[in-house]
């Protein structure tokens, strides 16, 4: 099976402009995660999806947004970007029903990596 | 959402077994307990979890403590390859309003030496 895949991997943007990152979890999981990473503030959760739904949210302004589609692929859009928006933003996949996402193994992908010049 | 508390950073030697401790000591009845890790430039992945009772697999074993307010990732030899970032988490049951997701604290940096 295929990995997590995530596009593009790097981006350079400037301040003010808006971009999209996309994530194709692993064939079969219903369930994708954000998360973005930076050297002051470790990993932190953005939010999750299942089947389309948001489930979960984590505390970030509504910069910060993000969709599932039918395929369970899914995008998150940041706009009116700032400086501090240059992290790693992960995406992760997990098996499973709504009922045992918890217990599951959640599959990383490689990251995309945000410049906001 | 429950906490975990990991040392910064740990040493161990090549071939020797190494044992690296979190505190949970908010966690709840339903809470799994997982264990990533991350190497350099790469994605988290996934270790190990358990709920109970102490876990193996190829990569590790997970050793609960009876009352589950700690737990121990344990790597029998490791390897330059294991130098990584371990982040050690609590996952429980969905909550509407909680976070309810893998909740990362800043994990246990892992050195090793040859």
């Amino acid at each position: 099976k295929a990995g997590v895949t995530q596009t593009p991997r790097y981006l350079i943007k400037t301040r003010g402009q808006q971009v999209t990152l996309s994530c194709s979890p692993i064939s079969g999981h219903r369930s994708v995660s954000w998360y973005q990473q930076t050297p002051g503030q470790g990993l932190q959760f953005l939010f999750e999806y299942f089947s389309e739904t948001q489930r979960n949210k984590g505390n970030f302004p509504g910069r910060f947004s993000g969709r599932q589609f039918s395929n369970s692929r899914s995008e998150m859009n940041v706009s009116t970007l700032e400086l501090g928006d240059s992290a790693l933003y992960l995406c992760a996949s997990t098996s499973g029903t709504s009922g045992t996402l918890y217990y599951n193994e959640q599959f990383f992908g490689p990251g995309t990596r945000l410049t906001v010049l | 959402d429950a906490k975990t508390t990991q040392p910064n950073s740990m040493e161990s030697n090549e071939e020797e077994p190494v044992h690296l401790p979190c505190n949970h000591s908010t966690i709840s009845g339903t809470d799994y307990i997982h264990w990533y890790r991350q190497l350099p430039s790469q994605g988290p992945e996934y270790v190990i979890h358990g709920l109970t009772s102490n876990v193996n697999n190829r990569m590790a074993s997970l050793a609960i403590a009876e009352d589950r307010k700690s737990s121990t990732l344990i790597l029998h030899r490791a390897t330059l390859r294991d130098a990584a970032v371990y982040y050690c988490i609590l996952r429980g049951r969905y909550k509407r309003g909680s976070q309810g997701n893998l909740i990362f604290g800043k994990g246990t940096k892992l050195s090793v030496k040859p």
